[in-house]
């Protein structure tokens, strides 16, 4: 079965914190991509990163950073010194093959001041 | 502006009309999607379509129609709503299909109540 789950379905934190967000995926493929989406009040679906299955360096954009683990088969994103700006649903998804892009339910993220 | 554009942004209609959303999109992407997003599901796939002329069934495809006569169109109908069809809709392009590293870009979203 190829699955995503993202356990946490809504996080509160103040302001500075740090955060992470959990993602973790099923599927019996070697090749597939993983993405994180972010979605602000707003509506709209931004991309943030994309990470194939071959390539399980850790990446960091800023306050942003993910950390891929196949051994765990997850894809978490972290936030440091959260933002209100930050506030926003977050969708991790997994593309296989030709004819999926499995998205998770979300994790959203409320920052306070 | 280059991007993904969808109409309308919001639409209420009654059960039993036939409704059309449109997404167009000016980077000539191949690959074209609809999704549908509602509360505990996330983005479901209704229907793709990786070229002018062909279209293939997603997840959820029962209850629509799409089309695809020119690249940057890609319409969704729903030919006799139901109330089950409320929901967001989003549209989305990228240059390759779901296998690649290539991101979908997503339009703003249509949202959609049928009474």
């Amino acid at each position: 079965a190829q699955k995503v789950t993202q356990a946490q379905t809504e996080i509160s934190v103040v302001e500075k914190e740090d955060v992470t967000l959990d993602c973790v995926y099923e599927t019996r493929d070697t090749t597939y991509y993983l993405f994180w989406y972010k979605q602000p009040p707003s509506g709209e679906l931004v991309f943030l990163i994309r990470r194939n299955s071959f390539d399980e360096q850790n990446e960091i954009s800023g306050r942003y950073s993910w950390n891929f683990q196949k051994s765990t088969s997850s894809f978490n994103f972290t936030i440091t010194a959260s933002q209100v700006v930050d506030s926003a649903v977050y969708f991790c998804a997994l593309a296989i093959g030709t004819d999926k892009l499995i998205f998770g339910t979300g994790t959203r993220l409320q920052v306070f001041p | 502006d280059a991007g993904i554009t969808q109409s309308p942004r919001y639409k209420i209609t009654e059960t039993g009309r036939q409704v059309t959303l449109m997404c167009h999109q000016t980077w000539s992407h191949s690959y074209m999607f609809w999704y549908r997003q509602d509360l505990g599901h996330g983005l479901r796939l209704i229907y793709y379509s990786a070229a002018a002329d062909i279209t293939d069934k997603g997840e959820v495809p029962d209850g629509y129609v799409v089309s695809r006569s020119k690249t940057e169109n890609f319409p969704l109908t729903l030919e006799s709503a139901t109330r089950s069809q409320t929901s967001v809709y989003f549209c989305a392009s990228s240059e390759l299909a779901f296998g690649s590293n290539q991101p979908q870009h997503f339009g703003d979203g249509t949202r959609l109540s049928i009474l």
